[in-house]
């Protein structure tokens, strides 16, 4: 089983719809989650962190499920401008330690 | 944030030439910095970790002969691709962790993308 999956995709879907993207991960030990965008032929950039309370930054919001080993990222209203590959990244020790990425799952927002 | 950067951002070279990718740290110091690499539609796998001073730490099925990483100083880290194939032929990048007010994040640099004839 691999360290971190995501839901496979594409996700195509007109602007100003609502789409979630899910993933889990298999190390219980895993102490820091994040959402990565990462643009065609570009280095991945931070989303926003994930943290167990949830949150949320304008129009994204993610959660974290300890128990079921889950993260999840909402976008609404979506943008032609959110296309893109969004990773999900989990690390095992808080500092240091090397970032594990999930395959990704590519969002088109069409108009 | 953070600043790290990446040289060459593209490098097409000829098959059993060795190539070098040098990745700094602009306004931090990094102790430690990732290398990545990353095929077609694929995500990012890591290849190594450079530790400034000491040894890389390769990961399970990388050659440590043919991918060289030297970590001179607190700022800069090089990839060596020492006799590149076609089969090298990929994005390489890195990243380095730093404090950005909350958990530490990792800043990744921009990428070199390394075409193999």
């Amino acid at each position: 089983r691999k360290e971190v999956e995501q839901d496979p995709g594409p996700f195509n879907v007109p602007e100003g719809a609502t789409v979630a993207f899910n993933c889990t991960y298999s190390n219980s030990a895993s102490q820091s989650f994040f959402w990565y965008r990462q643009d065609c032929r570009k280095e991945p950039k931070l989303l926003m962190s994930v943290y167990s309370s949830g949150n949320e930054d304008g129009r994204f919001t993610a959660q974290l499920n300890r128990a079921s080993q889950y993260i999840s990222l909402l976008i609404r209203d979506s943008k032609l401008s959110d296309s893109a590959t969004y990773l999900c990244v989990v690390t095992s020790r808080s500092w240091g330690q090397n970032f594990v990425f999930g395959p990704g799952t590519r969002l088109s927002v069409l108009p | 944030g953070a600043v790290v950067s990446q040289h060459p951002s593209r490098v097409i070279c000829k098959s059993g030439t060795s190539v070098k990718i040098e990745c700094r740290s602009l306004d931090f110091q990094a102790t430690t910095m990732f290398w990545y690499r990353q095929f077609p539609k694929q995500s990012l796998m890591l290849m190594a970790t450079s530790n400034e001073g000491s040894k890389a730490t390769y990961e399970q099925g990388v050659e440590k002969d043919k991918f060289l990483i030297n970590h001179a100083s607190l700022t800069l880290s090089t990839l060596t691709v020492t006799s590149a194939h076609p089969e090298d032929s990929s994005f390489y990048i890195c990243s380095a962790p730093a404090l950005a007010g909350g958990p530490y994040e990792q800043f990744f640099g921009p990428g070199t993308r390394l075409t193999v004839l």
